[in-house]
């Protein structure tokens, strides 16, 4: 299994709350990418990294904000948390782009209940 | 029409069935595609490639069709563990992100 970790593993919180999710990677990729996955959607994703201090943004964006200051953490921050921010959030990496036909591997997940 | 679509299922076979599992993408210029595992409460995690030739892994076989822009998994002789969700992977527009279908369940019954 390739070595992904996220932190932390569940968190219930209250609304207005701010929320950091860490990814942590020990496999040396360059590619990391915030999702989330809810009933009916599937896995949608936030935002990705592409180097350190280069991210951008996916599908599902708004409400949510991203770091990564070193190669093997990729940080997900929910500003002020609302509800519909409750989810199951996957990390996931990749060693190189995905125009190269790359395959990601996932983290174990986050379980994330907004109150 | 969502960028990738599957038969959500579930699908329910007996042990030793072969199951066969379609999905179908909507951007013609698609070049990666993937089947991934996904286990009630777990992550996704690759099961294989698919490559335009067509591809085996064991009792597994992943097929492309460009044409009709779908991609198949092909299960023989089900086991229980095989039991999970599928999700058929493409990668999207941008080229460097990838768009993931829904899923399709399968419960293998003894």
């Amino acid at each position: 299994d390739a070595g992904i970790t996220q932190s932390p593993r569940h968190k219930v919180t209250e609304t207005g709350t701010p929320v950091t999710l860490r990814c942590h990677q020990t496999e040396n990729h360059r590619y990391m990418y915030w999702y989330r996955q809810d009933p009916g959607h599937g896995l949608r994703l936030i935002h990705y990294s592409y180097g350190v201090k280069d991210t951008d943004k996916g599908e599902v964006s708004d409400g949510y904000s991203v770091s990564r200051s070193k190669t093997e953490d990729f940080l997900l921050t929910l500003e002020s948390a609302t509800s519909s921010q409750t989810s199951v959030y996957f990390c996931a990496i990749s060693e190189s782009g995905l125009g190269g036909g790359y395959e990601q591997y996932f983290g174990p997940g986050t379980r994330l209940t907004v109150t | 029409r969502k960028e990738v679509e599957q038969d959500p299922g579930p699908f329910n076979v007996p042990e030793g069935a072969t199951v066969a599992f379609n999905c179908t993408y909507s951007n013609s210029a698609s070049q990666s595609f993937f089947w991934y595992r996904q286990d009630c409460r777990k992550e996704p995690k690759l099961l294989m490639s698919v490559y335009s030739s067509g591809n085996e892994d064991g009792r597994f076989t992943a097929q492309l069709n460009r044409a009709s822009q779908y991609i198949s998994l092909l299960i023989r002789d089900s086991k229980l563990s095989d039991s999970a969700t599928y999700l058929c992977v493409v990668n999207s527009n941008a080229g460097n992100m990838l768009t993931f279908g829904g899923g399709t369940r399968l419960m293998v019954k003894p």
